[in-house]
């Protein structure tokens, strides 16, 4: 167990659906991170909070949302979903930017 | 962006036998990471090591930022260090930090047989 905790482990929807990803930091990390894995782009940062505020973004589609919370947990909207956003969704966290990266399990979409 | 290339893409060894992975980067960084992808999907930190050489066990890690590349070291290879290998970087912004968002180079693609 990393300390980064991802809820659901899988996830099976249809086109055109939503969902909520949720990550749960390690004790004491203050920076939630998303990336993407695809098999076709491999591993994408999405976007990034600290201490509840956004930091930064990468190329995080319209589409798609996030928030971290007052408890630090982050959760992750998908909307109007589309068969290319099947994935592997990753949070990770980490105390500072300048410091390793904790990974949680993941979560695996698949949209049908 | 920075480019994050990684070499060799397969490696497929011997049980027992030593490694080298190389990360080459396009501009200087402030953060590089050295992550494991197991089988299972699961990504392990090896190291933080945006410069300098670092030792955890059979596994140990050079970053020399001037020439801007990595390696990673792995020797006596066990069947459990197959998986994919990812170094992944983040560029320095205007304050000095990096704001955490990392570019991951596509991976070394490890294979140990027994």
């Amino acid at each position: 167990d990393s300390g980064v905790t991802q809820t659901p482990k899988h996830l099976i929807t249809a086109t055109g659906q939503r969902v909520t990803l949720r990550c749960s930091p390690r004790s004491g990390d203050l920076s939630v991170y998303w990336y993407q894995q695809s098999l076709d782009q491999g591993l994408q940062f999405l976007i990034q909070y600290y201490n509840g505020e956004e930091r930064a973004k990468g190329n995080i589609l319209e589409r798609f949302s996030a928030q971290q919370f007052p408890d630090l947990h982050s959760e992750l909207n998908l909307s109007s979903l589309e068969l290319g956003d099947s994935a592997l969704y990753f949070c990770a966290s980490s105390v500072e930017d300048s410091y390793g990266y904790t990974f949680g399990s993941g979560t695996r979409l698949t949209v049908v | 962006g920075i480019q994050v290339e990684q070499s060799p893409p397969d490696l497929i060894l011997q049980e027992g036998a030593n490694s080298t992975l190389r990360c080459n980067f396009s501009d200087s960084v402030n953060n590089l990471q050295w992550f494991h992808q197991n089988p299972w999907g699961q990504l392990i930190n090896l190291f933080y090591i945006p410069s300098g050489t670092k030792q955890n066990g059979r596994l140990s890690a050079t970053t020399v930022a001037t020439e801007r590349y990595s390696l990673l070291y792995i020797s006596s290879s066990q069947t459990t260090d197959s998986g994919v290998y990812f170094c992944a970087v983040a560029l320095p912004n205007a304050g000095g930090t990096s704001y955490g968002k990392l570019t991951f180079g596509q991976g070394t693609i490890l294979t140990v047989h027994p």
